[in-house]
């Protein structure tokens, strides 16, 4: 499987708009663009997935330029409570990973009062 | 109730004994996976199951064994704990290939001591 990288950390203030890039530069053509959120000591928790432009649902959006080598996680508006560590990962459409998913360390966003 | 649920919760252990955590799920999936997380890293996959006669190995299965007792129950044991298997162990649910969502139990904190 294509390998992501991310920021190790990002720090940001409640009500701000947040984004987390995440560069896949050997991301394959069947490959989706997915994004789980994991809070201290729970499992993580699925958020958004997308295969190209902008998807977006009601917690965030995901946009994935034309040549799919980089992708943002947009958080609008955040919390306190959406502080928590948010992982990209590539997910291969034809099963070739048989549906298994790798986690790199992720990006620790913390957000401040 | 929580679809995915893990016990115990919490272990304290001493080096040379056999533990086995359990994981049991009511979405209906074929597909459980076992994943060891360590302080400031991801997650990495230990074992998984396609069903009940499909176990195998993930990118860390030295040290551990499994069993899927049914479609419900998946259980990973340490044959003899050691203190570099303290982690944090997540039990998870998928219902691939119709997606590769991936749900996660709330986790077992395990000390070897």
């Amino acid at each position: 499987l294509a390998k992501t990288t991310q920021p190790i950390s990002m720090d940001s203030y409640e009500g701000q708009e947040v984004n987390i890039t995440c560069s896949h530069n050997n991301i394959a053509t069947n490959d989706y663009i997915t994004w789980y959120q994991q809070f201290p000591s729970q499992g993580p928790r699925f958020i958004i997935q997308g295969y190209k432009t902008k998807v977006t649902n009601e917690v965030a959006s995901l946009f994935i330029p034309a040549d799919r080598k980089s992708s943002t996680l947009s958080l609008p508006r955040v919390s306190l409570s959406d502080t928590a560590v948010y992982y990209c990962l590539l997910s291969p459409m034809d099963g070739g990973s048989q549906g298994n998913l790798i986690f790199g360390k992720g990006t620790k966003l913390s957000v401040k009062p | 109730d929580a679809d995915v649920t893990q016990t115990p919760r919490n272990r304290i252990t001493k080096t040379g004994k056999r533990i086995m955590l359990e994981c049991s799920q009511t979405k209906g999936h074929d597909r459980m996976y076992w994943y060891r997380q360590d302080p400031g890293l991801g997650l990495r996959l230990i074992y998984y199951s396609f069903d009940v006669k499909d176990i195998n190995k993930g990118e860390i299965s030295d040290g551990y064994s499994v069993s899927r007792q049914a479609q419900a129950k998946f259980s990973l044991s340490l044959e003899s704990a050691i203190p570099n298997q303290t982690a944090l162990y997540f039990c998870a649910t998928s219902d691939f290939p119709r997606t590769y969502e991936q749900y996660f139990g709330p986790g077992t904190r395990l000390t070897v001591t």
